[in-house]
C-alpha cells in the first residue's frame, strides 16, 4: 500500500521569498503523484500532478514540483510566494495500476508574513 | 458548471442520531469518493465508489455506509453519530485512468461538510 509523509506540519515564509515543501512517497512502483492547496473554508485545487515523463513538471499559480526516484520525493517548490499562498498544502499519491484512489499526506500548513 | 455538490455544508448532531451527507458530480466521472479531514491527519478515505453499482471500503469505514444511487450521486450515511465522526467530510469524484493516456485519476473536491456530533 502507498503512503505519503509530509514531514512540516507548518511553514512560515516571508513574502516575496522562495518556498519548498516537502514530500516522501512510498510507493512499489512508479507512482502518480499530485499536490493539492487547500484555502481556509474550501474544498482541495489541484495544484500540479506527475504520473510520467519529464520529473519536473509545472502547475498553477507558479507552482512546480520535481519527482526524484532516488530520493522517494516530490518537493513542491516556488522561487517567489505571494501573501494569497497562504493555504493548507497536502501532497497525495495513487497507484499506477487499479484504481485511482489517492492517499494524502498530512498536510503542511503555509503562513505568509509581510 | 457546478462540479462537486455537496449538502449539507454545516450540521449540529446528537450523540445516536443519523444523518446522510449528499453527494452529486455533473462531470460524469465514474469514480466517486468519501474522505474525512481531521486536525493532523489530512484526508483518510472512508469509502469509494469505482461505478455505479459498486462501493468499496476505504481506511476508515467503521461507522459509515454509502449508497451510490446512480452514476451522479453517492451519498454518505452515519446510521448512529458518535463524537468522533466530528469531522469535516469531502465528496470528490475522478476522471478515469486511461491506459496510454494522459488522464490521471486527478480528483474533483466539493467545498466540504462540517459536521458536529454534541
Amino acid at each position: 500500500a502507498q503512503s505519503v509523509t509530509q514531514p512540516d506540519i507548518h511553514i512560515t515564509v516571508s513574502e516575496g521569498a522562495s518556498l519548498e515543501l516537502r514530500c516522501n512517497y512510498s510507493y512499489g512502483a512508479t507512482p502518480y503523484l499530485f499536490w493539492y492547496v487547500q484555502s481556509p473554508g474550501q474544498g482541495l485545487q489541484l495544484l500540479l500532478k506527475y504520473f510520467s515523463g519529464d520529473t519536473l513538471v509545472q502547475g498553477i499559480k507558479g507552482f512546480e514540483a520535481e519527482f526524484k526516484r532516488s530520493q522517494s520525493s516530490f518537493n513542491l517548490r516556488k522561487p517567489s510566494v505571494h501573501w494569497s499562498d497562504a493555504a493548507e498544502y497536502f501532497c497525495a499519491v495513487g497507484a499506477s495500476f487499479g484504481n485511482e484512489k489517492l492517499t494524502f499526506g498530512t498536510g503542511t500548513r503555509l503562513t505568509i508574513i509581510p | 458548471n457546478a462540479g462537486v455538490t455537496q449538502t449539507p455544508k454545516f450540521q449540529v448532531l446528537k450523540t445516536g442520531q443519523s444523518m446522510t451527507l449528499q453527494c452529486a458530480q455533473d462531470m460524469n466521472h465514474n469514480s466517486m469518493y468519501w474522505y474525512r479531514q481531521d486536525p493532523g491527519m489530512g484526508l483518510r478515505l472512508i469509502y469509494y465508489s469505482a461505478s455505479e453499482g459498486t462501493t468499496d471500503k476505504g481506511e476508515v469505514p467503521n461507522g459509515y455506509n454509502v449508497s451510490r444511487l446512480n452514476k451522479r450521486e453517492f451519498s454518505l450515511r452515519l446510521e448512529s453519530a458518535a463524537p468522533s465522526q466530528t469531522s469535516v467530510y469531502f465528496c470528490a469524484s475522478s476522471t478515469p485512468r486511461l491506459a496510454g493516456g494522459r488522464n490521471t485519476g486527478e480528483l474533483f473536491f466539493g467545498e466540504g461538510s462540517r459536521l458536529t456530533v454534541l
